[in-house]
């Protein structure tokens, strides 16, 4: 069984730092891209970053390009999301989500349950 | 990148039918085959129905079907019932190599 389990999440003041993980099993980490998307309360789903399967290969979306980095460590099964200069539109649900192939971005399957990052003074 | 364009809301009589559009681009819906269609309870994380336009995942009810016509993709549901309302986004991979969700649809079985 698939399973995806977020941590990391809390409150953090406006331009602090966070770093989210999310620890993977129940398949082949390293055979899957991975992808981080967020969720504003009582907003819709944002796509947030993407990482190919052997950690090759990074993209973001524009609202967080600078900011964000995505990484992975395939032996450990863990992927990371490290989210500096973080901003009150940043406050959200963040989801790791398991893509269906070694495709980037191309179909997210499998979700974990999300932790909230709630940017506030 | 701009959000795939969804109906705010849809609804619907138990038994009925709906269709749920998704409208984007030739940079995205129009120009991949990787559409995607989920749902989402409120307080739960979202759930995969369909994905490459088409195709549904294993234990997802046939009454959900998808399609694309040139830049946009409808989710059907058919035979509506109760465990159906819920919140549906859309989503597209794009040019960029990034994905595009849709602003959401809330279904209300009536």
């Amino acid at each position: 069984e698939v399973q995806l389990v977020e941590s990391g999440g809390g409150l953090v003041q406006p331009g602090g730092s966070l770093r989210l993980s999310c620890a993977a099993s129940g398949f082949t980490f390293s055979s899957y891209a991975m992808s981080w998307v967020r969720q504003a309360p009582g907003k819709g789903l944002e796509w947030v970053s993407g990482i190919g399967a052997t950690g090759g290969g990074t993209y973001y979306a524009d609202s967080v390009k600078g900011r964000f980095t995505i990484s992975r460590d395939n032996s450990k099964n863990t992927l990371f999301l490290q989210m500096n200069s973080l901003r009150a539109e940043d406050t959200a649900v963040y989801y790791c989500a398991k893509d269906a192939s070694v495709v980037v971005a191309a179909t997210p399957n499998y979700w974990g349950q999300g932790t909230l990052v709630t940017v506030s003074s | 990148q701009s959000a795939l364009t969804q109906p705010a809301s849809v609804s619907g009589s138990p038994g009925q039918s709906i269709t749920i559009s998704c409208t984007g681009t030739s940079s995205d819906v129009g120009g991949y085959n990787y559409v995607s269609w989920y749902q989402q309870h409120p307080g739960r994380a979202p759930k995969l129905m369909i994905y490459d336009v088409r195709n549904r995942p294993s234990g997802v009810s046939n009454r959900f079907s998808g399609s694309k016509s040139g830049n946009t993709a409808s989710l059907t549901i058919s035979g509506l019932q109760a465990e159906d309302e819920a919140d549906y986004y859309c989503s597209s991979f794009t040019s960029s190599s990034t994905l595009v969700f849709g602003g959401g649809t809330k279904l209300t079985v009536l």
